[in-house]
């Protein structure tokens, strides 16, 4: 039982290249979380999703896409990298949601150079 | 949206004494009020998890109070060891979304 397992777990881009962070989770939840961490700034919100097909914005969605094709999966995508991107980057994922246990991924560390 | 302040964001305490860290939240439709533990270069873990019906809840040395009624909510640390030095996070969940506050940095010192 792997939990969540996030790919990458670092990466290095220029600015204005794209890629895309993998969160798979093996525990059949249905929620799926991108969360930005900052020094100083906590956990913010880029996006999530309450169930396969479904995603929707968070507290700081913009530059950044996402998609949930299987309930398993949760992409993360940046078109076009800025340099304000750079930071550590963790899935979550909860069965019920609102009111239960949120698990995290080890977390991929972004720098956009 | 639910905006969750966080104080103090950094905290020293000798070994065994006590830390409190209190959180307040501004949504009133919040009703789960977790604490997660992140220690360098990990990911944040639960630690322990309070609900709006409940006043307190403890877990060993740890415990969370809940004041509804004034939206704030503390994370107790008693007999703190090495241990327990990381980063502490409160969050507040409305809506499926947990938000979190900022962070505390507890040290221990020995």
């Amino acid at each position: 039982n792997a939990g969540v397992t996030q790919t990458p777990k670092f990466r290095v881009l220029k600015t204005g290249q794209s890629m895309t962070l993998l969160c798979a989770q093996d525990m059949n939840h249905e929620y799926m979380y991108w969360y930005r961490q900052d020094p100083g700034m906590g956990l913010r919100l880029i996006h999530y999703s309450v169930g396969e097909g479904t995603t929707a914005k968070g507290e700081v969605p913009d530059g950044y896409n996402v998609s949930r094709l299987k309930k398993q999966n949760f992409l993360l995508g940046l078109e076009s990298a800025a340099p304000s991107q750079t930071s550590v980057y963790f899935c979550a994922s909860s069965y019920l949601g609102e009111g239960t246990e949120a698990f995290f991924g080890q977390g991929t560390r972004l720098t956009v150079v | 949206g639910e905006n969750v302040e966080q104080h103090p964001s950094t905290l020293s305490v000798q070994e065994g004494d006590s830390a409190v860290i209190k959180c307040t939240y501004s949504d009133s439709a919040s009703n789960y009020f977790p604490w997660y533990k992140q220690e360098l270069g990990k990911r944040p873990q639960l630690i322990i998890d309070i609900r709006s019906n409940v006043g307190e809840k403890k877990d060993q040395r740890i415990a969370v109070t809940l004041n509804k009624t004034a939206k704030h909510f503390s994370l107790h640390i008693t007999e703190t060891q090495p241990e327990d030095s990381a980063v502490y996070f409160c969050a507040a969940s409305n809506d499926y979304k947990l938000s979190f506050g900022a962070g505390t940095t507890v040290t221990v010192r020995a």
